[in-house]
This record gives C-alpha cells, structure tokens and sequence, in this order.
C-alpha cells in the first residue's frame, strides 16, 4: 500500500499476470486520480473515480475506491513490460483545491 | 500540443550557486503546480498558482526557494545559494481547472544535481 509515512513500494512480476496495487487516504476525498510515471517522464493521469463510483474501468485497468475504509485500488490485467512504471494514487485536498500525491507503487513488469 | 514544457531538462551547480528552472504551462491551463521528486521523499508539492495569482507555496522551503509566475505562459522556480540536498527532479504541471476533479498535466522534469 501507499500513503502517509509509508515507503516507496515495489513489485516485481511477470509479464502476462495480473496486478493489483493499494493506497490508503487519511482524510475525506470525493476523488480519486490515479498517475503513471514511467522512466524520464513526468506522471501522466490514468484514470479517476469519484466517491459515488465503486469501480471504473479503463481498458485493461480497474480502479476501485472504498470511501468508508478510506481506500483505493488500481488492478492491471494482462501486464506487458510497458507498464513498468511508478503508479501513483493522488487525492482532493479540499481545503487548498489541489491534490495530494501517495509515495507511489514501483512496478517492474519482467519481459 | 507540445505539452508542459520544462528547460533545462539538467543542470548541474556548485554548491552556494543559484539555480532558475523554466516552466511552460499548456496554453489556456489556469493553474500551474511545482512538485520536487527523490526516492526517498517521493512526489513533494512545492507551491502553485491560479490564474497567474500565488495561492499555496506550503511546500516550499522558505529561506532559498521562490517562484513567480509573471504571465500566463511561463512560471520559474528559482533556488539561491544551492545546496547538495536540493538535488532532486522538479516537475512542473498544469491544469485547465484546480482541485480534485482536475487532471494535471506534467512536464518531463528538470534535473538538477548540486555537486
């Protein structure tokens, strides 16, 4: 999982297996986004779910978000070595209206 | 739409020297956010602006680190007197909206190392 003072997490698996990476908030969020960062670039937006939502889908990527366990997911199906990358889970700060960005989830899909 | 555009994409200083980093925001994006990145402490937001205007600089270390936003095409973060743990990439994104709801969109990041 990611959040709060937790480290920087890592995976390491297979190409072809399936994925699932957590984050946990410590206050009330109408939202979720989740980023992708691969090697060189700045973080790109992936998918985002609103607290109304249960499960989004996108493609091979399920995002999930559990407002009473103030959690979320992001499930990848299928993984190619082109997902390797930081997964970040970013949060709304309500009181500044910006978000607040999880330590992130670092993946190494093997080939 | 050449995206978030960040120069230079290194820089390398000495120890006591300033460093500017360059910013420019995608066109028509209001706000524009400056985020500091390591391993060990992750994605740090730094400060940002809306409509030009400072609104939150809670991450900014206060004594060496400033950032304006003179007009809406370009923002810089300028860092006096360099030390080594200021070494970090610093992104830059912009938002067409701000809060929660509203996607960011980053620039690759400058590189700076502070020998």
């Amino acid at each position: 999982s990611q959040w709060g003072e937790e480290n920087l997490q890592a995976l390491s698996i297979q190409e072809g297996e399936d994925v699932t990476m957590n984050c946990s908030y410590k206050t009330y969020t109408t939202v979720v986004q989740w980023y992708r960062q691969k090697s060189g670039k700045g973080p790109a937006q992936l998918i985002l779910i609103r607290s109304n939502e249960r499960e989004k889908r996108s493609g091979r990527l399920r995002a999930t978000l559990d407002t009473s366990s103030q959690s979320s997911s992001l499930s990848i199906t299928g993984t190619l070595a082109t997902d390797t990358a930081v997964y970040f889970c970013a949060t709304d700060d309500t009181n500044a209206y910006k978000v607040i960005f999880g330590k992130g989830t670092h993946l190494h899909v093997l080939p | 739409n050449a995206g978030v555009i960040q120069t230079p994409r290194h820089k390398v200083t000495g120890k006591g020297q300033e460093a500017t980093l360059w910013c420019e925001p995608i066109s028509g994006h209001s706000a524009v956010f400056w985020y500091r990145q390591t391993i060990v402490q992750g994605l740090e937001f730094l400060t940002y602006f809306r409509n030009q205007a400072p609104i939150d600089d809670s991450g900014m270390p206060k004594e060496r680190f400033s950032a304006q936003m003179p007009n809406q095409s370009h923002s810089t973060l300028k860092i006096q007197s360099t030390q080594p743990q200021d070494s970090a990439v610093y992104l830059c994104a912009s938002s067409p909206d701000w809060g929660g709801y509203a996607e960011q969109f980053f620039g690759p990041g400058t590189r700076l190392t502070v020998l």
